[in-house]
């Protein structure tokens, strides 16, 4: 099955900085991947996704990478705020909906005021 | 639109007991997911359900289970409690099962907060 690995699971960064979160999958066969944003003692929601047929992707601050090849892909926040503090999950799938979201650990981004 | 419901929003079990959670989609979400999150594992994979058919299931004992019924309401069950089933149950409804599209998106629930003793 599939395997997600997410790096770093903690990140602390200034005000104003950019946050940069990696995750690596392993099956080649997916080919869709979410980011989800989950504030303390809230629900986990969809902030950005990209398909395998697209390198990167942005919106607003936001944006995420895909490297097919190496099997990994990356979510950066610039201009970071305090609200941007949160848990980061990245997750794998693929677009026909045949195999369930395989979720990173998460990582959990404080960005200091 | 209501958002997706579970219930309830907080359960303490002992070892051994047996607990059922209830998840209601967003009206018109045909499929329900299940998750369990802990600290350290972060968001396992539990289940998925489709017009009442479970399509895909994570690696979870065979004391976690589910349904749907045909109105999507899904519940989920965890008989014999133990100490590690301790976690935060989502549950996620989307439109069609999860995929790679805007009228996929999964929503997620509020979550069940189990602790078992």
């Amino acid at each position: 099955g599939e395997n997600v690995e997410q790096h770093p699971s903690t990140l602390s960064v200034q005000e104003g900085d950019s946050a940069v979160i990696k995750c690596t999958y392993s099956d080649s066969a997916s080919n869709y991947f979410p980011w989800y944003k989950q504030e303390l003692g809230k629900r986990p929601q969809l902030i950005i996704d990209i398909r395998s047929n697209v390198g990167e992707k942005k919106d607003q601050r936001i944006a995420v990478t895909l490297n097919k090849t190496a099997k990994h892909f990356s979510l950066h926040i610039t201009e970071t705020q305090p609200e941007d503090s949160a848990v980061y999950f990245c997750a794998a799938s693929m677009i026909s909906g045949r195999r369930a979201l395989t979720f990173g650990s998460g990582t959990r981004l404080q960005v200091q005021p | 639109k209501a958002g997706v419901t579970q219930t309830p929003r907080y359960l303490i079990k002992t070892r051994g007991q047996q607990v059922t959670l209830s998840c209601s989609p967003i009206s018109g979400h045909r499929s329900v997911s299940w998750y369990q999150q802990t600290p350290g594992q972060g968001l396992q994979f539990l289940f998925e359900y489709f017009s009442e058919t479970q399509r895909n299931k994570g690696n979870f004992p065979g004391r976690f289970s589910g349904r749907q019924f045909s109105n999507s309401r899904s519940e989920m069950n965890v008989s014999t409690l133990e100490l590690g089933d301790s976690a935060l149950y989502l549950c996620a409804s989307s439109l069609n099962p999860p995929s790679g599209g805007a009228l996929n998106e999964q929503f997620f629930g509020p979550g069940t907060r189990l602790t078992v003793l």
